[in-house]
């Protein structure tokens, strides 16, 4: 049975700084990796898709990893911006597109 | 021009009642999903359908039925509201069962009094 923790729960950080959320599951039999993005009272928006033959994938200041012999996928963003604060989940999901979601860091960048 | 829309946005209904949330994906997606986000902000899936065919249907209490008249719609309709089915439904799709990114809608918030 797959799950997903991401670490840490909370993560506060001065505007500019780079900064990493870490997301690990427990079945390396993942097909894809995703990273979303929610604000409070929202819904959620799709950052990055990592598919099972890739090992990460970038999209402006977000750069993703998988690696899925240790069970591990790191969400990377440079140069942190207030606009940035949200929470931010991961989700591992199967053959059939069920997507099992972590807890989510929520992060908070201040100016 | 929006790609996932859900109706309605917020819902207060008594207990006892029988309600329903729509969606409507115009991506072309092959496959929908619910969602339901709780308190305690925990997503976990609900449903899936692939081609109106229903392919995932978790562990969820028979009150909840999903209904997908084509491949663009996927309602549901839940049956003798509880406290406990408070929460955040979203629908999601994606162009392919288990391949392809999955796009959110912007949530239906229940509350049942």
């Amino acid at each position: 049975k797959q799950e997903v923790t991401q670490i840490p729960a909370a993560l506060s950080v001065p505007e500019g700084e780079n900064l990493v959320l870490n997301c690990s599951f427990t079945d390396s039999a993942i097909y894809n990796l995703q990273w979303f993005r929610q604000d409070p009272g929202k819904g959620l928006t799709s950052l990055l898709l990592i598919q099972s033959s890739q090992r990460e994938q970038t999209s402006g200041r977000l750069n993703a990893s998988l690696d899925k012999s240790s069970g591990r996928s790191t969400l990377y963003i440079a140069a942190s911006q207030p606009g940035d604060s949200a929470t931010y989940l991961c989700a591992g999901s199967g053959n059939t597109g069920k997507l099992i979601f972590g807890q989510g860091t929520t992060l908070q960048v201040k100016p | 021009d929006t790609a996932v829309s859900q109706t309605p946005k917020y819902l207060v209904t008594q207990m006892g009642n029988d309600k329903s949330i729509k969606c409507e994906q115009n991506l072309g997606h092959d496959t929908m999903y619910w969602y339901k986000q709780d308190s305690k902000k925990f997503l976990k899936i609900m449903f899936s359908y692939n081609n109106k065919e229903l392919i995932i249907n978790e562990t969820v209490p028979n009150r909840f039925s999903p209904k997908s008249p084509d491949k663009a719609h996927l309602n549901l309709h839940i049956n003798s509201l509880e406290l406990g089915d408070s929460a955040v439904y979203f629908c999601a799709s994606s162009q392919r069962q288990g391949k392809d990114e999955q796009f959110f809608g912007p949530g239906t918030r229940l509350t049942v009094l």
